[in-house]
This record gives structure tokens, C-alpha cells and sequence, in this order.
């Protein structure tokens, strides 16, 4: 099974602009969730996507939003780019049929903001 | 609101000693996992621990959870150079999903020669 796939990889971009990244679970996975990565704050948890709803949220302001499609397939998108942006954004998918309910993280998507 | 430590932050160990990561969090949780990160790389999942007493071993490396203590460690045995990573610990509040997890801080574990 493929795993999961994260675009683009490496990202630069303005404050103020606004930016997309997105998201393929492993095939099957209904649940993605993201998370932002700092060396500040650590790994810290956005939101959740199941079945094209969004199912719980983190404490990140409104410019952070996402969604997901029918096939599963998430986009994040941040709007109005701040430098404190700069992170490390992961999404990670799970099988909510999975005894285990392991959630499987993707390479990332590393947000430079200038 | 739920909050996870980790101790040590910071790690330095030599070839083949043992040593142990520990994981407190400060309210009721139904799962914890144990995840390794490479330097610019993503989470790789180590052990899922989904209830009291559980205890999981791969390799060198062996997680247990003590639910009541609301602790969980990650014992190294014999560490050898490839175990240097950072581990983070996670638990998971949400019965029946895996979402919203909260991380530690992480522990920085360097295996020195």
C-alpha cells in the first residue's frame, strides 16, 4: 500500500500571500488530520477531516482552513501568510475501522514564509 | 486541557547503555503513542498503548503505560548509533478515533560511539 503523499514538499512564500498544500491518505483511510510543526511550539494538531466533514479543530486562527474531497484527498490553505507560518505541516491518515486506530504521518510539507 | 511532558528534553547516551524516555499527562486518555523522528523527516509510529499495563517491544526498544500513574515509558536497551532521533509521545483524547492528538516535546536522543 502506497503510503501517504504530501505536496508540494518545500513551499517559499510572502507574508501576506496565501498558500494550499495538500494531501493523499493511504488508500482505504477516511481520517486526515494535520498538524504544524515548530520548534517553538512543537507539534501541534490543526483539524480533522472525516469524510469530507470536519470532525474536530485545533486552537490555530480562522486563516487556517481546510477541506476534504470525496476520494479522501485533503487541502489545508493558510491565508494572509505570517512569518511565525514558518513551519513543518504534516497530515496524517488513519482507518477508523483499525482496532489499533494508528495514524500514519506523511513527509511533510515544509512552509517557508519570508 | 490536556498537557503532555516529557523528560529528559535532551539526551545523551553511550553504545549499549539503557535508558529510559518518560511520558506524563495530565488527564484521563484512552490510547498513547510513541512516534521517532528523523532530522527534516516526518513521524514514524513506533507503539500504539491502548490500555492499562500494556506493554509493546520491537528491537531495543520497549513501551509500557500505566494508565492510573497517567505515565508512559520508552525504555532503550543496548542503544547503538541508529536509535539517535528525536521521540515524541502522543495521546489521544477522542474514544474510537485517533484524532487530535497531543504531543510532547520531544526527547532529543543522540547515541554517542
Amino acid at each position: 500500500k502506497a503510503g501517504v503523499t504530501q505536496t508540494p514538499r518545500y513551499l517559499i512564500k510572502t507574508r501576506g500571500q496565501q498558500v494550499t498544500l495538500s494531501c493523499s491518505p493511504i488508500s482505504g483511510h477516511r481520517s486526515v488530520s494535520w498538524y504544524q510543526q515548530t520548534p517553538g511550539q512543537g507539534l501541534q494538531f490543526l483539524f480533522e477531516y472525516f469524510s469530507e466533514t470536519q470532525r474536530n479543530k485545533g486552537n490555530f486562527p480562522g486563516r487556517f482552513s481546510g477541506r476534504q474531497f470525496s476520494n479522501s484527498r485533503s487541502e489545508m490553505n493558510v491565508s494572509t501568510l505570517e512569518l511565525g507560518d514558518s513551519a513543518l505541516y504534516l497530515c496524517a491518515s488513519s482507518d477508523q475501522d483499525s482496532w489499533r486506530i494508528e495514524q500514519f504521518f506523511g513527509p511533510g510539507t515544509r512552509l517557508t514564509v519570508l | 486541557e490536556l498537557k503532555v511532558e516529557q523528560n529528559p528534553l535532551f539526551l545523551s547516551m553511550q553504545e549499549g547503555k539503557n535508558y529510559t524516555i518518560y511520558c506524563n499527562y495530565s488527564t484521563t486518555s484512552d490510547r498513547l503513542y510513541w512516534y521517532r523522528q528523523d532530522p527534516g523527516k516526518s513521524l514514524e509510529s513506533l507503539f500504539v498503548l491502548l490500555s492499562n499495563g500494556a506493554v509493546k517491544q520491537e528491537g531495543r526498544l520497549m513501551a509500557s503505560l500505566d494508565t492510573k500513574a497517567r505515565l508512559s515509558t520508552l525504555h532503550i536497551t543496548a542503544a547503538v548509533h541508529d536509535l539517535s532521533a528525536t521521540y515524541f509521545c502522543a495521546v489521544g483524547r477522542h474514544p474510537g478515533t485517533a484524532s487530535k492528538l497531543t504531543f510532547g516535546t520531544g526527547t532529543r536522543l543522540q547515541v554517542t560511539l
